[in-house]
């Protein structure tokens, strides 16, 4: 176990529907960050968090809706998504985002697989 | 522009024969170097990072891996492969905005 919980596992979900993933962190970082995964290709960072503040949204549509409302804890809401949003989601946390200390490494939950159908 | 390349998808291995996986990348300013390791249906785990020092930087599960300023590259290796070592492996860089750029990873297998 890394200290970074996921829930749910596995999300099936219509076009129309809202569902929210939840992340939690054990490990007493400061950053939090959403990436999606999609077979064969790089991790593509979404959103990062840092001391419960947004500090990189990387151009990501309005269909995914970041919250962090304390540093334990993320979430990302969406609705009205698209089949090729289907994919892993990853959260991650680190000691800080940025700064000295921005070289230790990031922390993996197991992911959400997320399918719209 | 900042990037990682693994140009291979798939890397098959004999067990208990040497592995290598490639890395290469491009970014400005001193690299920052890191290898995680995803095993099926679970999250990416920390193996090792380079951030100074010396150039071969050893990690978990009895990998290292070689830094070469010159080649800009960073190539994970294991003396011995394990059939548990079969999984995919992402190499990452860290950007000026001490983000993770990523490679596309490349999947690792290994035959009895």
């Amino acid at each position: 176990e890394t200290g970074v919980t996921q829930t749910p596992r596995h999300l099936v979900m219509g076009m129309t529907n809202k569902k929210s993933l939840k992340c939690e962190q054990h490990l007493g970082h400061n950053a939090m960050y959403w990436y999606k995964q999609s077979a064969k290709k790089p991790l593509e960072l979404m959103f990062v968090y840092s001391l419960e503040e947004r500090v990189e949204n990387n151009s990501v549509p309005s269909r995914f809706s970041p919250e962090c409302p304390n540093s334990s804890h993320l979430f990302l809401h969406l609705h009205t998504l698209q089949p090729e949003d289907s994919a892993l989601y990853l959260c991650a946390s680190s000691p800080q985002a940025s700064g000295s200390m921005a070289y230790n490494e990031q922390f993996f939950g197991p992911g959400t697989r997320l399918t719209v159908l | 522009a900042q990037s990682v390349a693994q140009p291979e998808d798939q890397v098959n291995v004999a067990e208990g024969n040497p592995l290598t996986v490639k890395c290469t990348y491009s970014v400005s300013g001193n690299p920052y170097l890191f290898w995680y390791v995803q095993y099926p249906n679970r999250g990416l785990q920390f193996l090792l990072k380079y951030i100074t020092g010396d150039n071969l930087v050893k990690g978990s599960y009895g990998f290292e891996a070689e830094f070469n300023k010159s080649q800009t590259s960073f190539h994970l290796k294991k003396p011995s492969a394990l059939v548990s070592d079969s999984a995919l492996y992402f190499c990452a860089v860290r950007d000026s905005n001490y983000q993770l750029i990523w490679g596309a990873g490349t999947k690792l297998i290994i035959k009895p």
